[in-house]
């Protein structure tokens, strides 16, 4: 069985201060790994996902992801905050390879930007 | 094009009602998810339909839901006897396939259920 867990359910940062959102994975082999963004009121939006190759992979808005097998990490990074950056993001896996779909999820991370 | 929609947007009803949602996935896409947000539980997985396939109700936390897909194309979630419990908000969302290679699943902006 599959789970995460991202570290911190509320997270604040200053304008234009680095934003990292943590997030683990338990896995018997490595999945594959996505992070999702939600604005209040709306569905959840692709971020970035890793399947295969680079590990450290770009997403939209500024923000991108290092795979890190060793630590069974997948963090999520922005060098500077901007204010249309708060939102709950969420961390989620499914198992790597043909079959796979099911999407397993964090508990989310509230991240909330201070001007 | 169009995105994933569902209606209704939210929904409040009471204790022991039934309740029907509705997810209009992309057109052309084959596999539809459901899943449910709540407080306490945070985003679960509750089923999945591909094409013509058995669907996938591994997820469905008790016999009062099920879900249908008619013709390959809109999914009704049903809720039978409402519980207080129920209250979440339920996401839909479909993807070009199932399985294989990665296919990315977009999500609808998802149904407020409130079961008072």
């Amino acid at each position: 069985a599959q789970s995460v867990t991202q570290l911190g359910s509320h997270v604040s940062v200053s304008e234009g201060a680095l934003v990292l959102l943590r997030c683990n994975y338990s896995s018997s082999v490595p999945p594959y790994l996505f992070w999702y963004v939600q604005y209040p009121n709306q569905g959840l939006q692709l971020l970035l996902k890793y399947t295969t190759g680079a590990t450290l992979v770009k997403g939209i808005n500024g923000f991108e992801a290092e795979f890190k097998k060793s630590e069974t990490s997948f963090h999520l990074t922005k060098p500077s905050a901007h204010m249309s950056d708060a939102a709950e993001y969420f961390c989620a896996v499914t198992p790597s390879g043909a079959g796979s779909y099911q999407l397993t999820f964090g508990k989310g991370t509230k991240l909330s930007v201070i001007p | 094009g169009a995105g994933v929609s569902q209606s209704p947007s939210n929904k409040v009803t009471e204790k022991g009602k039934d309740v029907e949602l509705r997810c209009d996935p992309i057109s052309g896409h084959t596999a539809l998810y459901w899943y449910r947000q709540s407080l306490g539980q945070g985003l679960e997985f509750l089923i999945y339909f591909q094409g013509n396939s058995a669907p996938d109700k591994s997820g469905l936390p008790s016999d009062r839901f099920s879900a249908e897909r008619t013709g390959g194309s809109v999914s009704t979630l049903t809720i039978q006897r409402t519980q207080q419990e129920d209250s979440a908000v339920y996401l839909c969302a479909s993807s070009l396939g199932g399985g294989g290679n990665y296919n990315e699943q977009f999500f609808g902006p998802g149904t407020r259920l409130t079961v008072l």
